[in-house]
């Protein structure tokens, strides 16, 4: 079946780093995505990951991949107040034309 | 980035009445276009799948009587919630795939999101 679980919450002191978890079942999935909603917006894609790599690193942003867990991490380095907002983990399954699976999102609080 | 409109930002309707969203894509042609519903403080759940030219597929559980979706061009796709009902107030959020997948490569599967459109039925 398809499901996407996350932590509903994560608070963390500016300038920490934060790491947000996401677990998936579909062993097809083929793209793993990280989305970030601010208050009141809609989505803006803040990385993704092809299923057959490890990691991949983006400025701050680190996702970690762990295929055989169905584990997802997304880690923001050096946290600032403009991080808090929701963040989604999502999969795709085949890679063209199908919508996305999204878990409930983690509610990130950044406190300075 | 391809930028993904939606219009209007925010209703306020009476209950019986029907509202109509639009989604646009601004600067890119999209055949396929999602329409998502999301509760407070809940995930994003599918709606639909809107193709253009062609009938939306609804996930089950959706009423297409109910939410009824056009895709008439490649840049524009519309919700209509007919007969509202204060349980429909909910944030609904469209998604274009581009045609062609916009600077990421053939097999990216990226989806633009709108902004959102928060309906609220009294």
């Amino acid at each position: 079946g398809e499901d996407v679980e996350q932590s509903l919450f994560l608070s963390v002191r500016e300038g920490d780093s934060s790491v947000i978890n996401c677990t998936y079942t579909d062993s097809s999935s083929t793209y793993l995505y990280w989305y970030k909603q601010e208050p009141g917006a809609g989505l803006q894609l803040l990385t993704y990951i092809f299923s057959n790599m490890d990691m991949k690193q983006d400025q701050r942003l680190t996702v970690l991949l762990n295929k055989k867990d169905k584990h997802l991490s997304l880690r923001i380095a050096d946290t600032q107040t403009g991080d808090s907002a929701i963040y989604f983990c999502a999969e795709s399954i085949f890679q063209a034309g199908t919508a996305l699976i999204f878990g409930k999102g983690t509610t990130l609080s950044v406190s300075s | 980035g391809a930028v993904v409109s939606q219009h209007p930002s925010r209703v306020i309707c009476k209950s019986g009445t029907s509202v109509k969203i639009e989604c646009r894509s601004l600067d890119f042609q999209a055949t396929t276009m999602f329409w998502y519903r999301q509760f407070p403080k809940q995930s994003l759940m599918l709606m639909a799948t809107s193709n253009e030219g062609s009938k939306a597929t609804y996930e089950q559980g959706v009423e297409k009587d109910k939410f009824l979706i056009n895709h008439a061009s490649l840049t524009l796709s519309t919700l209509t919630v007919t007969s509202a009902h204060p349980e429909d107030s909910s944030f609904y959020i469209c998604s274009a795939r581009a045609v062609p997948f916009v600077g990421r490569g053939a097999s990216y599967n990226e989806q633009f999101f709108g902004p959102g459109t928060r309906l609220t039925v009294l």
